[in-house]
């Protein structure tokens, strides 16, 4: 089963809006990780958030984490056209030797 | 930097053919993955390796073998194909140490079953 899965499962709004996507889990982690996905391209790290931070930020990226409510959301502000991607959040497993996507949500910025 | 390269990037196969997917990276990482994606499924771990010389099982085990017998490559061996794994294969790597970290991905294989 899958630890992750994020929510909306596609996300359509326009250029210069704010994009957000949420992951829920559900077993305890050490850490969370969200990747983006072009189409037809390999997954590119974004951000990586530990158990013990609650929010994080890397250029327009705004990265929350819930413990308690085993969830995670992902903010894109002032999004472009070049956002659209699809974007995955992941969690590790196995005392972190392995990780566990979510089914992804795709977001598209329309020009 | 190369970083993970996959090859071949396009494969079709009769059901019953056999292939091996190979995955190098130049990083030096202790850790690498073979996933697949398909349709609404996200990523799911077929299998992996902590180091030179070892492998684990993932979710999605059957109907895979693999092999890593050089710390840079980590091969993925289809035995006798079939329809259900027409799919896009990717290999990822990432550092040894802690919880987690980092993963680079390759570009990814598809692999078509007829």
């Amino acid at each position: 089963s899958q630890q992750g899965e994020e929510d909306p499962q596609a996300l359509s709004i326009q250029e210069g809006e704010n994009a957000t996507m949420n992951c829920s889990y559900k077993t305890s982690i050490n850490n969370l990780q969200w990747y983006r996905q072009n189409s037809g391209r390999g997954l590119v790290h974004l951000i990586l958030i530990r158990s013990n931070e609650r929010e994080k930020h890397s250029g327009r990226l705004r990265v929350t984490l819930d413990t308690s409510k085993k969830s995670s959301s992902l903010l894109i502000t002032a999004s472009r056209a070049a956002d659209t991607a699809s974007y995955f959040c992941a969690t590790d497993a196995n005392y972190g030797q392995n990780f566990v996507f979510g089914p992804g949500t795709r977001l598209s910025v329309l020009p | 930097n190369a970083g993970v390269t996959q090859t071949p990037k396009f494969r079709v196969l009769k059901t019953g053919q056999s292939m091996t997917l190979l995955c190098a990276q130049d990083m030096n990482h202790e850790y690498m993955y073979w996933y697949r994606q398909d349709p609404g499924m996200g990523l799911r771990l077929i299998h992996y390796s902590v180091g030179e010389g070892t492998t684990a099982k993932g979710e999605v085990p059957d109907g895979y073998n693999v092999s890593r017998l050089k710390k840079q490559n980590f091969l993925l061996g289809l035995e006798s194909a079939a329809p259900s794994q027409t799919s896009v294969y990717f290999c990822a790597s990432r550092t040894s140490g802690g919880f987690g970290g980092e993963l680079f991905f390759g570009e990814g294989s598809r692999l078509t079953v007829l």
